[in-house]
């Protein structure tokens, strides 16, 4: 099974509101990490969990809070955002830290629309 | 990290073997080559690795020049589903994957 999944599939929240995006991996994977990706351009890194532990940080604005409960789950909580924020945002998971000889493999990603 | 350079587009007839270039000039010994592409809409798909000799699998061939500057994907059999913004990376050493803008390669039937 080499599958990430990630929900929900499709967001819409107020700049008021909170919500939460999850991403499950059942591969063993013991890195996962977080990317926005607006439109036509390419994705870009937001947080690295290495051993459930936070290890990459890309100077994200902190109303998006990483979380980490377990090596199988990643959630990102989000407050107080701003329509600028909206974006596809993809989960991905490998084998081992960044870099090295470890792909990732990605989700179908959340389309979250600001409003 | 090491900086890739990938033509923005390119055109490939369906059948044929689709050769996607990359330029990574300033590799160091440890760094890696990877591939991955993104259909429309969808997340990104790893395609293949390497660090110095070509390799193969089900999907494509990587190619390595000897000197490691530069590379090239090959998509032996293009099909119309082969539609997509190819990434280079390069990475290794525990540093974090910088997708550049890519090679949105279009197969025409």
């Amino acid at each position: 099974d080499t599958e990430v999944t990630q929900t929900p599939k499709h967001l819409v929240m107020g700049m008021t509101n909170k919500k939460s995006l999850k991403c499950e991996q059942h591969m063993g994977h013991r890195a996962m990490y977080w990317y926005k990706q607006k439109a036509k351009k390419p994705p870009e890194l937001m947080f690295v969990y290495s051993y459930e532990k936070l290890s990459i940080n890309e100077s994200v604005p902190s109303r998006f809070s990483p979380e980490c409960p377990n090596s199988s789950l990643l959630n990102l909580h989000l407050h107080a955002l701003q329509p600028e924020d909206s974006a596809l945002y993809l989960c991905a998971s490998s084998r081992g830290p960044p870099g090295g000889a470890y792909e990732q493999y990605f989700g179908p990603g959340t389309r979250l629309t600001v409003t | 990290d090491a900086k890739t350079t990938q033509p923005p587009s390119m055109d490939c007839a369906e059948g044929r073997a689709a050769n996607l270039p990359c330029n990574h000039s300033t590799i160091s010994g440890n760094e890696y080559v990877y591939w991955y592409r993104q259909i429309h809409s969808q997340g990104p798909q790893y395609i293949i690795h390497g660090l110095k000799n070509n390799e193969t699998n089900e999907m494509a061939s990587l190619i390595i020049t000897e000197d490691r500057k530069s590379s090239t994907l090959i998509l032996p059999h293009a099909t119309l589903r082969d539609t997509a913004v190819y990434y280079c990376i390069v990475t290794g050493g525990y540093q974090k994957v910088t997708f550049g803008t890519g090679t949105k390669l279009q197969v025409i039937p």
